[in-house]
């Protein structure tokens, strides 16, 4: 099945600073990468997702690029702020989005003033 | 628009007891339903899956069971709790972008 491996584990910048999260993936089939946002006692919330078909989707001050030839996928964040502090997940699936996820292990981001 | 609705939100029980969370979706019809946890710090595990009515799939053996009575209700259950079921528990419905989460269920046992 499915593996993704996500690094950094931690990652902690200065505010202002960009932070980038990468991912990577086993299945070549695989056509689906959303990334989640989750505070702290919260639900992960969809941030920004890509599909296969492109190489990079920016949405304000994030963007995700997709380089499906080395199965790597990562998620930048630009201009940081105390309010980008949270976990962030990675995720792949196969036959678009209405398909089961399998998951990153999660990322902490601190962002410090 | 399409919701969906976990509850309870906290629940602290003793060990040897029972458990039953229930989470609904509405707005959509036939969706793929999913139970996760999420033990504190750590990332989401995925404990059973369904895509119909009476259709589960559990990914890691351990002390819980999953139910879908209705098409839009799955429900997680347990007949004794033990002290490693503690954690939160997510609902999630995916959809054409991946996953909705509910709002999550913060079991202690206890």
């Amino acid at each position: 099945g499915e593996n993704v491996e996500q690094h950094p584990s931690t990652l902690s910048v200065q505010e202002g600073d960009s932070a980038v999260i990468k991912c990577t993936y086993s299945d070549s089939a695989s056509n689906y990468f959303p990334w989640y946002k989750q505070e702290l006692g919260k639900r992960p919330q969809l941030i920004i997702d890509i599909r296969s078909n492109v190489g990079e989707k920016k949405d304000q001050r994030i963007a995700v690029t997709l380089n499906k030839t080395a199965k790597h996928f990562s998620l930048h964040i630009t201009e940081t702020q105390p309010e980008d502090s949270a976990v962030y997940f990675c995720a792949a699936s196969k036959g678009g989005g209405g398909n089961k996820l399998t998951f990153g292990t999660g990322t902490q981001l601190k962002v410090e003033l | 628009s399409q919701t969906i609705h976990q509850w309870p939100a906290t629940l602290v029980q003793p060990v040897g007891s029972p458990l039953s969370l229930e989470c609904t979706v509405e707005g959509t019809s036939n969706p793929n339903l999913y139970w996760y946890r999420q033990a504190a710090g750590r990332g989401l595990q995925l404990l059973f899956y369904s895509v119909g009515i009476g259709q589960i799939s559990s990914e890691v053996p351990q002390n819980l069971s999953a139910s879908r009575p209705q098409d839009r209700q799955f429900i997680l259950s347990s007949k004794k709790l033990l002290l490693s079921d503690s954690g939160f528990y997510l609902c999630a419905w995916s959809r054409a972008r991946g996953y909705t989460f509910g709002s999550g269920t913060r079991l202690t046992v206890v």
